[in-house]
This record gives C-alpha cells, sequence and structure tokens, in this order.
C-alpha cells in the first residue's frame, strides 16, 4: 500500500513569511495528525483530525498555525507568520479509526524540514 | 507534570550483542505503550505495541518488555547488526494521541 505523502520535502522561508506543508494519508485512514519534532527532540502533537473534524488541537499555536482536512482525505498544515522557532521537521501521520488508536500503530510521512531564517 | 524519559545519551554496541534501551515515565498510567524507529530524514516506523497486562512482547529479534509498577519499559535488540543503528522512541497514549520520548541513538558497530 501506498505510503502517507508529503510535500514539499524541505523549505527555507524568512521568519514573518507564510508557509504550508501537505499532506496525503493512506486510503482508508480515518485519523490524521500533524506533528512538530524539533532537532534532537521527539515528535510532539500539534493537531488530530478524526476524519474531517478536529479532535485535539490544544498544542496548535493558534495565533500562527493553523490545520484543514476539509474532505476528510488531505490535510494542509499553515504558519502564518513564521518564527525563528518553527525551525523542525513537520510530520503528517494517520491510523485507523480513533478506536483502533491502541491496537495500531501510526503510519508516518517523510516529513517537510522547515528552516525559518 | 507528565513526564517520558529515554536516554539521551547514544548507545553504542558491538555487533551480536544484545542492545537494551530504557523508556521511563512519570504521571502517566497508560495501558498501552509503543516503540517507534526513526532513521535520519525519515518519519518514525512503528515496530511493536504492548498492553500494561502483556508484560514482555515478541517480534523476531526485538523484544519489549512492560512494567507498570516501575513505569518503565525496556526494548531489547538480540543479535544487533549495523543495520539497527538508529533512533528508537517510546511512546504512550495518556489522551487521545500519541506522546513520545525524546528517543535514544543506538549504533552498532561492526
Amino acid at each position: 500500500e501506498a505510503g502517507v505523502a508529503q510535500s514539499p520535502r524541505y523549505k527555507i522561508i524568512e521568519k514573518r513569511q507564510s508557509v504550508a506543508f501537505w499532506c496525503n494519508p493512506i486510503s482508508g485512514h480515518a485519523t490524521l495528525y500533524w506533528y512538530q519534532q524539533i532537532l534532537g527532540q521527539g515528535p510532539k502533537l500539534l493537531i488530530q483530525f478524526q476524519n474531517n473534524g478536529v479532535v485535539d488541537d490544544s498544542q496548535l499555536p493558534k495565533d500562527r498555525f493553523s490545520a484543514e482536512r476539509l474532505k476528510g482525505v488531505d490535510s494542509t498544515l499553515k504558519i502564518q507568520p513564521a518564527k525563528l522557532e518553527d525551525s523542525a521537521v513537520y510530520l503528517c501521520a494517520s491510523s485507523l479509526a480513533f478506536r483502533d488508536r491502541n491496537n495500531y500503530g501510526y503510519t508516518f510521512g517523510s516529513g517537510t524540514r522547515l528552516t525559518v531564517v | 507534570s507528565q513526564k517520558i524519559e529515554q536516554n539521551s545519551e547514544a548507545l553504542n554496541i558491538q555487533e551480536g550483542k544484545t542492545a537494551t534501551l530504557t523508556c521511563n515515565y512519570t504521571n502517566y498510567s497508560p495501558a498501552y505503550l509503543q516503540w517507534y524507529r526513526q532513521d535520519p530524514g525519515r518519519g518514525p516506523v512503528f515496530l511493536l505495541l504492548i498492553r500494561e497486562n502483556e508484560k514482555e512482547k515478541r517480534k523476531e529479534r526485538l523484544k519489549v518488555t512492560f512494567d507498570t509498577t516501575l513505569k518503565q519499559s525496556l526494548f531489547h535488540i538480540t543479535a544487533s547488526q549495523p543495520a539497527d543503528s538508529a533512533t528508537y522512541l517510546c511512546a504512550l497514549v495518556p489522551r487521545r494521541a500519541l506522546t513520545f520520548g525524546s528517543g535514544t541513538r543506538l549504533q552498532v558497530q561492526p
């Protein structure tokens, strides 16, 4: 089966600019996650979707970050305006229905490496 | 506060030896714990899931233990190979989605 697709792979922007990341999860996976991974740290959850609804966005900096999953499939994560501390890898993951979350692992994409200068 | 702790220092071992990685957690009561492998420039890859009542789980050369009294999981790779060199992450499900430790880098020397 095809994996989780993310684009772009790399992005360099200046602070205060905006940027968007795209994710296409595994077909049939109802749950989609965006994680932020700063160098040397583990992934940190930003937002979780179940189909096209938000389940958890408690750690999303909503003054600058936004995410949507309009048709319950693809998702976009946006940062506007970017800060230097947003430099990180942004990982998208998907899993089967939320009720199966403890029986199966997540499938991650390769991520987008963002550098803010 | 809730914490997941993994040894931040890299673990260096010789090929053929058993690698043991530790995951400790505080202020969590997870029913499940997962282990992932992450290679440079790639996303984490799911390896194993263990439930609180399972104590031990095996998959090929991998073994995971889960001690809810000690609040600790051990991850073992037997007969390690240079191809096992990677960062290994443990993850818990305290609320709605996986919460990850910072990972331990394993380097297997030929």
